[in-house]
């Protein structure tokens, strides 16, 4: 178990919905990422967080968002979704945005677009 | 461009072999890499991690081997064993911020 919870584990809904995905970092933690693993793809790397202030962004559609609450969860925020949405999206936290931290993951929320 | 890239997509050992999976990365700037371990419906678990100013580290049955001359990481699996089926992707921390790039995986089938 890496403490790293992510909810919903499953969620399957409609083109053009949109679905809030949550996550709880370890505890400690103040950095966290989001990732979206699709078939056959390695780990695409969307946003960090770091103490409740975006950090870094890589591939992240403009549809996509996030933000880290005080609390130190986050929500990646996915809008006017399309068939190719569908993957994998995990987030990993570290103890700081500083380099060379293990970044630890959950187990996942698989997206499924009807 | 920056990759992350694995010599082998599939591996295939009996049980109770040692196990080595490849990993070549292209920045020699990169100072950190780490082996994942992902079960099916798991996420990416840790398994070891190394610095550039090292060589080779060790842990529990496995070791990870870094040649920062051919920029080329290496996971060793010693007796393989069942539970050791899964991919194994390769990470590299190159940009600030704690980023990493990883690729695309190796699947591992351990045989009875």
């Amino acid at each position: 178990d890496s403490g790293v919870t992510q909810t919903p584990k499953h969620l399957i809904t409609a083109t053009g919905q949109r679905v809030t995905l949550r996550c709880s970092p370890r505890s400690g933690d103040l950095s966290v990422y989001w990732y979206q693993q699709s078939l056959d793809q390695g780990l695409q790397f969307l946003i960090q967080y770091y103490n409740g202030e975006e950090r870094a962004k890589g591939n992240i559609l403009e549809r996509f968002s996030a933000q880290q609450f005080p609390d130190l969860h986050s929500e990646l925020n996915l809008s006017s979704l399309e068939l190719g949405d569908s993957a994998l999206y995990f987030c990993a936290s570290s103890l700081s945005g500083q380099d060379n931290q293990p970044q630890h993951f959950g187990d996942g929320t698989r997206l499924s677009i009807l | 461009g920056e990759s992350v890239g694995l010599h082998l997509p599939t591996l295939s050992v009996q049980e109770g072999d040692n196990s080595i999976i490849n990993c070549a990365y292209s920045n020699s700037a990169s100072d950190y890499f780490i082996w994942y371990k992902q079960e099916s419906g798991k996420g990416p678990q840790f398994i070891i991690d190394i610095r550039s100013n090292m060589d080779k580290r060790q842990g529990q049955r496995v070791t990870v081997l870094l040649n920062k001359t051919v920029k080329h990481l290496s996971l060793q699996i010693a007796a393989t064993q069942p539970g050791d089926s899964a991919v194994y992707f390769c990470a590299e921390n190159m940009w600030s911020g704690n980023q990493f790039y990883f690729g695309t995986g190796t699947s591992l089938t351990v045989i009875p």
